[in-house]
């Protein structure tokens, strides 16, 4: 079955410094993916997407995320974090074939401290 | 714009209990679905509707969930009899056909079931 790994479940981090969340997926089809953020008392909402080209796509907020095929990974990056990037982070994806279909990681909750 | 509406907020049930969610999607968005979110793990898909027909409801435990979109439009989700493991954020979330990718995402109804 299809499924989505997040290795961080919680990270604390100082504003300034960088940050790297990991993302894997199992499937080895034609896959979409995404990164969804929710902010206390917020929804969620969508982040970054990648769907084909460029393997390195830049989202909202000064963040990215780098589509690496052979290892299944879709790894989210900031360079310098800041106090409001504090929030949950969702990595997803939907496979070909699969009507939009998200599957979710379980999510991981960044703290940053002023 | 609009966002996802949804209702209620919060419900707090005993177990065996019925209970109802109310979700009305962005204006024009084909595509709803309801997802459920057990604390401390992502999204899971519960079922996905195009207009009014069902895509994929694989994962809705039909025992004693079961939805309905009547007319293409709003959505109601129903759990009955309701058991301690249902209590969960149930987020609705629609999308439209230009962009099915796009998830816009409700606040959610959080169930707590005692």
């Amino acid at each position: 079955a299809q499924s989505v790994s997040q290795h961080n479940h919680h990270v604390i981090l100082s504003e300034a410094a960088s940050l790297e969340l990991g993302c894997n997926y199992s499937y080895g089809g034609t896959v979409n993916l995404f990164w969804y953020v929710q902010y206390p008392g917020q929804h969620l909402q969508l982040l970054l997407k990648y769907f084909s080209g460029d393997p390195l796509v830049k989202g909202i907020k000064g963040f990215e995320a780098e589509f690496i095929k052979s290892k299944f990974s879709f790894n989210l990056r900031k360079p310098s974090v800041q106090w409001s990037d504090t929030a949950e982070y969702f990595c997803a994806v939907s496979f070909s074939g699969g009507y939009n279909k998200l599957i979710f990681g379980a999510g991981t909750r960044l703290a940053v401290h002023p | 714009e609009a966002g996802v509406a949804q209702s209620p907020r919060y419900k707090i049930i005993e177990k065996r209990q019925s209970v109802a969610f109310w979700c009305n999607p962005i204006s024009g968005h084909a595509t709803l679905y309801w997802y459920q979110q057990i604390l401390g793990q992502g999204p899971k898909l519960l079922i996905q509707f195009q207009n009014n027909g069902v895509v994929d409801d694989s994962q809705l435990p039909k025992d004693r969930f079961s939805a309905e979109r009547l007319k293409g439009v709003d959505s109601t989700l129903k759990i009955q009899p309701a058991k301690l493991e249902d209590s969960a954020v149930y987020l609705c979330a629609s999308s439209s056909p230009g962009t099915p990718e796009k998830l816009f995402f409700g606040s959610g109804t959080q169930l707590s079931v005692l």
